[in-house]
């Protein structure tokens, strides 16, 4: 157990619809960060927080957005889902850059 | 901005036999870490081994050691005495010090065969 919480799961959606991914950072962690995983891809960076503040930002689609909570937790969400869209989705968190980014066990998104 | 390169999609090893898997990056800063993580079949993305950038010698976590070369941008990861459990995707990753940005490979494949 990594001590990363991501909810749900797994998540069944139709297209143009809009999910929230829920991810709980280990305790103390301030930096967190969000990942999407296609099948047998590798991971593609979406967007990092630390301690509430965006931190940095890579190929997320507008369609996309995130925030991280005053209690360090982040929420990403997503809207006018696509087919495309169905991918593994990662949330890591870690206390300082030398240190071990931990990973929760991902949100399995599929859009039907 | 930083880039990281995995160029080989798929490598295969026999049991007890040694493996080197390969990475580079690009980047212009002086101070960052690397990693390697493991992808097993269950998805969870674990810790292999790390390295600092300011650090010349390279690190080693029991059966895993790897080969920094800073002016090369190279890191690489050897496996040796490859284990049946060893199979997996293996990511290559790179965070900055100045930004904490983490960002990956696009992964190596590994079997092992018995």
């Amino acid at each position: 157990d990594s001590g990363v919480t991501q909810t749900p799961k797994h998540l069944i959606t139709a297209t143009g619809q809009r999910v929230t991914l829920r991810c709980s950072p280990r305790s103390g962690d301030l930096s967190v960060y969000w990942y999407q995983q296609s099948l047998d891809q590798g991971l593609q960076f979406l967007i990092q927080y630390y301690n509430g503040e965006e931190r940095a930002k890579g190929n997320i689609l507008e369609r996309f957005s995130a925030q991280q909570f005053p209690d360090l937790h982040s929420e990403l969400n997503l809207s006018s889902l696509e087919l495309g869209d169905s991918a593994l989705y990662f949330c890591a968190s870690s206390d300082a850059p030398n240190t071990e980014a931990f990973f929760g066990q991902g949100t399995r998104l599929t859009v039907v | 901005a930083q880039t990281v390169t995995q160029s080989q999609p798929e490598m295969s090893v026999q049991e007890a036999e040694t493996v080197t898997l390969s990475c580079t990056y690009d980047t212009s800063e002086s101070d960052y870490y690397l990693f390697w993580y493991k992808q097993p079949p269950s998805r969870q993305m674990i810790l292999v081994i790390r390295q600092e950038a300011y650090k010349q010698q390279n690190a080693t976590e029991n059966r895993f050691s790897v080969n920094f070369q800073k002016a090369a941008k190279s890191f690489s990861l050897k496996i040796s005495d490859s284990q049946l459990g060893d199979a997996a995707m293996y990511f290559c990753a790179y965070r900055s010090y100045s930004t904490d940005k983490l960002i990956f490979g696009t992964g190596t494949r590994l079997q092992v065969f018995p």
